[in-house]
């Protein structure tokens, strides 16, 4: 089992839906989420990072947290195909070090 | 300059070569970290530095992988007799060092060997 896990998708969307974009970790120690956007060919970018259970907002998304299920998702409002990328769900634990494992990174395609 | 910084972006290297990545973190961040990534999937932990210090390397592959930042700022990762299984894209991140602080990636290093 991966320490963090991505569907990779291609996940589809319509332009003006939401995507939803989950993760899932092992490590119940894990204290800190990130979630990266990362263009084809380019480096990852922070979009948000969220580390209480419940939900954290920031425009059109919206972090997710439920340390119990050990599950973290993103959702992006209001669809656009600039928003055609691959996300990366980054987990970082108990360590002082800011060390981030990430997942495989979910394909969304937004559809004009 | 005000983002992380590797050179160079593109490397081609013959099977056996030895080759140098160069990455110069945001300034005054503590924490330097490299990551490798494969086609498709994401970046997979290689080393990590806190200044000068090198405090974490279970990431690095084989002993033919080295990193050093020797005065806490630049960073090189070198890799000895390449093999086609190092192809990949080599990112660099640094950050303030505590663990809340996001990584800031810079644009990487496509390394192909054949």
């Amino acid at each position: 089992q991966k320490e963090v896990e991505q569907n990779s998708g291609p996940l589809s969307v319509p332009e003006g839906a939401i995507a939803s974009l989950n993760c899932t970790y092992s490590d119940r120690g894990s204290q800190s989420f990130f979630w990266y956007r990362q263009y084809s060919g380019k480096s990852p970018e922070l979009i948000m990072f969220i580390y209480s259970n419940g939900d954290k907002e920031d425009g059109r998304f919206t972090a997710q947290l439920n340390k119990a299920s050990q599950y973290v998702s993103l959702l992006i409002r209001d669809s656009q195909p600039s928003d055609s990328a691959t996300y990366l769900c980054a987990v970082g634990g108990l360590s002082n070090t800011g060390k981030l494992i990430f997942g495989q990174g979910t394909t969304l395609q937004v559809k004009p | 300059g005000a983002g992380v910084s590797q050179s160079p972006r593109y490397k081609v290297a013959k099977r056996g070569q030895d080759v140098a990545l160069r990455c110069d973190p945001i300034s005054g961040h503590v924490s330097l970290f490299w990551y490798q990534q494969a086609l498709g999937q994401g970046p997979e932990f290689l080393t990590y530095f806190q200044n000068e210090a090198q405090l974490d390397k279970s990431g690095l592959p084989s002993d033919r992988f080295f990193a050093e930042r020797p005065e806490g700022s630049v960073s090189t990762l070198k890799i000895q007799r390449t093999q086609q299984e190092d192809s990949a894209v080599y990112l660099c991140a640094s950050s303030r060092g505590d663990r809340e602080a996001p990584l800031h990636f810079g644009n990487g290093t496509r390394l192909t060997v054949t």
